[in-house]
């Protein structure tokens, strides 16, 4: 595709309820990062792939979180018994290299918890 | 501590004036990056900076590497240019955000 492609745009999960977000990154792209913005804050840093290894995963707020990308393409980042803090927008982006080349986001899942 | 700060967090102008946004990171860092974010929509990336100046059509960002400051300015603005620009600092495996600038550009 042209752009990195997340889905669902909207979720809405029940406190408890799992659920799993994915990222289409760019093709080709071998770094893949996912982010987390609240509502009127600046993203945060949850986990990076470099092609299907998990290099960092220093952002992830709890072991509730957990992201995969077994192919080294497509990743998921999963939310195991969500609770009300969770809810924000998770945003996944790609680029070509580790560092140097420009970041290209996708328009992000918003994440709604009641 | 925020490792990156933006200034201002709001910032009205009428159409035509020329607009400064500011940042100042406290980490080194390999690049810096000005994104823009609409309401509802995505992060596009309007520029990527390591030294120097880059312009791109209406719009110029500089950045001064020993002072640790950042500016994206929009001459000409548009009400078109409403939207929150995010300063975002590249370290080696992550990046860094700013809170926002959120501007917005009245007919």
């Amino acid at each position: 595709g042209a752009g990195v492609s997340q889905s669902p745009r909207y979720k809405v999960a029940k406190r408890g309820q799992d659920v799993a977000l994915r990222c289409d990154p760019i093709s080709g792209h071998v770094s893949l990062f996912w982010y987390q913005q609240a509502l009127g804050q600046g993203p945060e840093f949850l986990t990076y792939f470099q092609n299907e290894a998990q290099l960092d995963k220093s952002g992830l707020p709890s072991d509730r979180f957990f992201a995969e990308r077994p192919e080294g393409s497509v990743s998921t980042l999963k939310i195991q018994r969500t609770q009300q803090e969770d809810s924000a927008v998770y945003l996944c982006a790609s680029s070509l290299d580790r560092v140097g080349s420009p970041l290209h986001f996708g328009n992000g899942t918003r994440l709604t918890v009641t | 501590k925020n490792e990156v700060e933006q200034s201002p967090q709001n910032l009205t102008a009428q159409e035509g004036e020329f607009i400064t946004i500011n940042c100042s990171y406290s980490v080194g860092i390999s690049a810096l990056h000005w994104l823009q974010q609409h309401p509802g929509g995505g992060i596009v990336s309007l520029f990527m900076l390591s030294s120097g100046k880059k312009k791109h059509g209406r719009l110029i960002a500089t950045i001064n590497i020993q002072e640790k400051h950042s500016s994206l300015h929009i001459t000409a603005s548009h009400p078109r240019d409403s939207a929150v620009y995010i300063c975002a600092v590249r370290l080696n495996s992550d990046m860094r955000f700013g809170a926002g600038t959120r501007l917005t550009v009245k007919p």
